[in-house]
């Protein structure tokens, strides 16, 4: 089962900030926060991963909480391309399955 | 560089017949995984390769369905006797190692109909 909780859908207008939460309460110690998004018809794609503190890269930051209980993947400007649904995940970073749920479906409009 | 490739990228079968979808995952990657994706569902694990351990099976839904690798190329998942169930998007990743980020490499897919 899923270790996350998300937003099943969630609107944007182009060029805000699209901020998608996510609830892991029950993460473990040596666990990390991972976030794919999946556009339609194309295999999921890799968005950025965290541990404990707050990252950023060329395509989202992530803020996680003091607490590891929860965490926020931040888009600075949205786009329609970036419409998609985007999964939040914890697991282990020495590998293994991800566990995938719903995620969130996210429609950026114009 | 090249990414994760899948074949074929669409395959219809008749109920009861048997199936083989090919992956090949990025070269020097020594993790590879198998999901499966229903429509309109979420990603549910299949199967992971990483190097010469044993593989985890523990995502297989039934006897029906096996995997292979050779060394650390190509895979190949076999699905015997189908099922109208076996319908879906079967997709593969990769992953460079067993330290770092976990980030997996996902291909393009191949979607499944079962007649």
């Amino acid at each position: 089962d899923a270790k996350t909780t998300q937003p099943p859908s969630m609107d944007c207008a182009e060029g805000r900030a699209a901020n998608l939460p996510c609830n892991h309460s029950t993460i473990s110690g040596n666990e990390y926060v991972y976030w794919y998004r999946q556009i339609h018809s194309q295999g999921p794609q890799y968005i950025i991963h965290g541990l404990k503190n707050n990252e950023t890269n060329e395509m989202a930051s992530l803020i996680i909480t003091e607490d590891r209980k929860s965490s926020t993947l931040i888009l600075p400007h949205a786009t329609l391309r970036d419409t998609a649904v985007y999964y939040c995940i914890v697991g282990n970073p020495q590998g293994g399955k991800l566990i995938f749920g719903q995620g969130t479906e996210l429609s950026v409009k114009p | 560089g090249a990414g994760v490739s899948q074949s074929p990228s669409n395959k219809v079968t008749e109920k009861g017949k048997d199936v083989e979808l090919r992956c090949d995952p990025i070269s020097g990657h020594t993790a590879l995984y198998w999901y499966r994706q229903r429509l309109g569902q979420g990603l549910e694990f299949l199967i992971y390769f990483q190097g010469n351990s044993a593989p985890d099976k523990s995502g297989l839904p039934s006897d029906r369905f096996s995997a292979e690798r050779t060394g650390e190329s190509v895979s190949t998942l076999t699905i015997q006797r189908t099922q109208q169930e076996d319908s879906a998007v079967y997709l593969c990743a990769s992953r460079q190692g067993t330290s770092g980020s976990n980030e997996q490499y996902f291909g393009p897919g191949t979607r499944l109909t079962v007649t």
